[in-house]
């Protein structure tokens, strides 16, 4: 049963700490993106990645936010430092961007507490 | 920019019809999806439709496009409680691939 797998499920930290969140896509997916869901923002682009490289992060908050792409299977979305505003739940999706085939898998999520 | 707009709330009886609209501005959108959240999970795809489609029906979901007014509809036949969730519409361009998203429709599905 193939599915975006994301860890940790949940963080907590404190404030000014650093914070990374993991994402193995699906085998096979060229493409991953990084969503943040807030009550107030809703689903807000941050970054994506075609074949491992970075097409768009304008959504990230580029003096704390990085996000990488290691190998095929790994993404990686960093926090340094961390703050309150940060709290939110991070997904990870991944997709296929060679066929006709638009969908696009999340993964469940990281729900990130900054105390 | 790119906008989608839905209502926040929609509250049926089982066994009724749900449907869940949504609006967009994006011309050169290609695909328009629905997901569906459930508390504490993350989204799950329900169906998309391409923009060059006006209705794609599967099983007792229907989703019916008006590209000229820019509007998408998802409609549940028979809903039940497990309906119950927050219904997202989002909508893609053929290149770019990365989607925008409505701000969420909570259907409240009543036994």
């Amino acid at each position: 049963d193939a599915r975006v797998t994301q860890t940790p499920r949940h963080k907590v930290t404190e404030m000014g700490q650093e914070v990374t969140m993991r994402c193995q896509p699906i085998l096979g997916h060229n493409t991953v993106f990084w969503y943040r869901q807030t009550m107030m923002q809703g689903l807000e682009l941050l970054a994506y990645f075609r074949n491992r490289a970075p097409l768009d992060d304008s959504g990230m908050p580029k003096d704390r936010f990085s996000a990488e792409m290691p190998d095929a299977t790994l993404a990686t979305l960093k926090i340094q430092p961390s703050e309150p505003r940060d709290s939110a739940v991070y997904f990870c999706a991944s997709g296929l961007v060679l066929t006709p085939k638009p969908e696009a898998f999340f993964g469940q999520g990281t729900r990130l507490t900054v105390v | 920019g790119e906008d989608v707009e839905q209502s926040l709330f929609l509250s049926v009886r089982e066994g009724d019809s749900s449907v869940i609209n949504c609006t967009y501005t994006d011309s050169s959108s290609t695909y328009l999806y629905w997901y569906k959240q459930e508390p504490g999970a993350g989204l799950q795809l329900l169906t998309y439709i391409f923009s060059n489609m006006d209705m794609k029906q599967d099983q007792r979901l229907t989703v019916l496009l008006n590209k000229k007014d820019k509007h998408l509809s998802l409609r549940i036949a028979d809903t039940q409680t497990g309906d119950s969730a927050i219904y997202f519409c989002a909508e893609s361009d053929a290149g770019r691939r990365a989607l925008t998203f409505g701000s969420g429709t909570r259907l409240q599905v009543q036994p």
